[in-house]
């Protein structure tokens, strides 16, 4: 089964460039997660959708970033215009929405991208 | 809202040993579910270990097991028999039990790194 895949692996910008990621998550996930990983932290919740519909968006700095996911499969992170502290490693996570089985609440991962802005 | 804390930022272990990496948490929810996922340099997360907050039996995974103590906030991931390939670093999250059935984000700490020696 292919896993979360995620492009590019690596992208470095300037400051006030605009940039763009992409997710594939697992065939059947109607839960789709961005997270931003700063170094020497946790990642942390950007934006969730189930199907096509935003769940939580509440620490994603709207004025900034922006995701969608149309047709609720691939999703889109994009961050225009980018800061210094956007630095960081953006990961992408599936899940299926199950009340009740093995697969139950767990998030299969990316391997993420890097973002350097300079 | 919830924190998760991992208060030792490194460790290290000799190869075929046990190692304890410690995790605490604060929250106000009764039903909600605790994780382990190991982030090896390839930055993909993987999931670990997973342990429901209502069952008062302890998760187990091969080598891996978890002291889950509820009342104390407390979840620690026990490693035995360690191998080279444990090296990595790992994660303590957290997932709220929606009522709805419905996946919730994870709250992850910060994170330990854990060097297993030759």
């Amino acid at each position: 089964e292919a896993g979360v895949a995620q492009s590019p692996r690596y992208k470095i910008i300037e400051k006030r460039q605009s940039v763009a990621f992409w997710c594939n998550p697992i065939s059947g996930h109607a839960t789709l997660y961005w997270y931003q990983q700063i170094l020497g932290q946790g990642p942390k919740l950007l934006i969730q959708f189930q199907n096509n519909g935003v769940v939580d968006d509440s620490q994603l700095p709207k004025d900034r970033f922006s995701a969608e996911r149309l047709k609720g499969v691939d999703s889109t992170l994009k961050i225009q215009p980018a800061k210094l502290e956007d630095s960081a490693v953006y990961l992408c996570a599936s899940s299926l929405s199950l009340s009740t089985g093995t697969e139950k609440n767990i998030q299969y991962f990316g391997a993420g991208t890097r973002l350097s802005v300079l | 809202a919830q924190t998760v804390t991992q208060s030792q930022p490194e460790m290290s272990v000799q190869e075929a040993e046990t190692v304890t990496l410690s995790c605490t948490y604060d929250t106000s929810e009764n039903n909600y579910y605790l994780f382990w996922y190991k982030q090896p340099p390839s930055r993909q997360m993987i999931l670990v270990i997973r342990q429901e907050a209502y069952k008062q039996q302890n998760a187990t995974e091969n080598r891996f097991s978890v002291n889950f103590q509820k009342a104390a906030k407390s979840f620690s991931l026990k490693i035995s028999d360690s191998q080279l390939g444990d090296t990595a670093m790992y994660f303590c999250a957290f997932m709220k039990h929606e009522d709805s059935g419905a996946n919730s984000k994870l709250t992850f700490g910060k994170g330990i790194t854990l060097s297993v020696r030759p």
